[in-house]
């Protein structure tokens, strides 16, 4: 089993939907959570950590759930330069920033 | 502010060759990351540098290798390069000092390695 595991999609969304990503992880230990965003053949960027109470930033909502060790990430009102690839991240050590990273799952917006 | 830079952008080496990648951190940061991305992966662990010493390494053998200089940029070089060993890869700077992990890394846009 992957330490995380996300669905790889592709999802096709046409412009102005909701599309929503999930992510599951296996280590019950691991402190904290973010998702990067990568655009094709560049370098992953950070795009939002993810709190235990839920956080919002702009059309970007991440939410935790520790009992079940599931991460989401839902995109309100898609955009065209939100077609990308997200990546699902877990720090499951503190005492490093060594982080887990998922495979991604691509989103594609369509006009 | 200068970003994390690394070279070479692309190149392409035989199985069996040596190859080293370099990297210069970004400013202020004193703690490099080596990721490994296969294509259609996320970023895997190689290895992290603070202090010009390794501090924590991943699940790769020990033909991977890497330092850290007193300026804090770092190099990662891979023996024997086998097929497998093609892929993107990402050096990562961070502060290492603080009590709060925001878990930003700052990733370089790569060296691409192709071996053959």
């Amino acid at each position: 089993r992957k330490e995380v595991e996300q669905d790889p999609g592709p999802f096709n969304v046409p412009e102005g939907a909701t599309v929503a990503f999930n992510c599951t992880y296996s280590n019950s230990a691991s402190q904290s959570f973010f998702w990067y965003r990568q655009d094709c053949r560049k370098e992953p960027k950070l795009l939002m950590s993810v709190y235990s109470s839920g956080n919002e930033d702009g059309r970007f909502t991440a939410q935790l759930n520790r009992a079940s060790q599931y991460i989401s990430l839902l995109i309100r009102d898609s955009k065209l330069s939100d077609s990308a690839t997200y990546l699902c991240v877990v720090n499951m050590d503190t005492g490093r920033r060594a982080l887990t990273f998922g495979s991604g799952t691509r989103l594609q917006v369509q006009p | 502010e200068t970003g994390v830079t690394q070279s070479p952008t692309h190149l392409i080496k035989t199985r069996g060759q040596q190859v080293t990648l370099r990297c210069s951190s970004q400013s202020g940061h004193n703690t490099v990351s080596w990721y490994q991305q296969a294509l259609g992966q996320g970023p895997q662990f190689i290895f992290q540098y603070y202090r010009e010493e390794e501090n924590g390494r991943g699940n790769f053998p020990p033909r991977f290798s890497g330092l850290q200089f007193p300026n804090y940029s770092s190099e990662l070089n891979v023996n024997a390069l086998e097929l497998d060993d093609s892929a993107l890869y990402l050096c990562a700077s961070s502060p290492m000092g603080g009590t709060t992990n925001t878990g930003e890394l700052f990733f370089g846009e790569g060296s691409r390695l192709t071996v053959l």
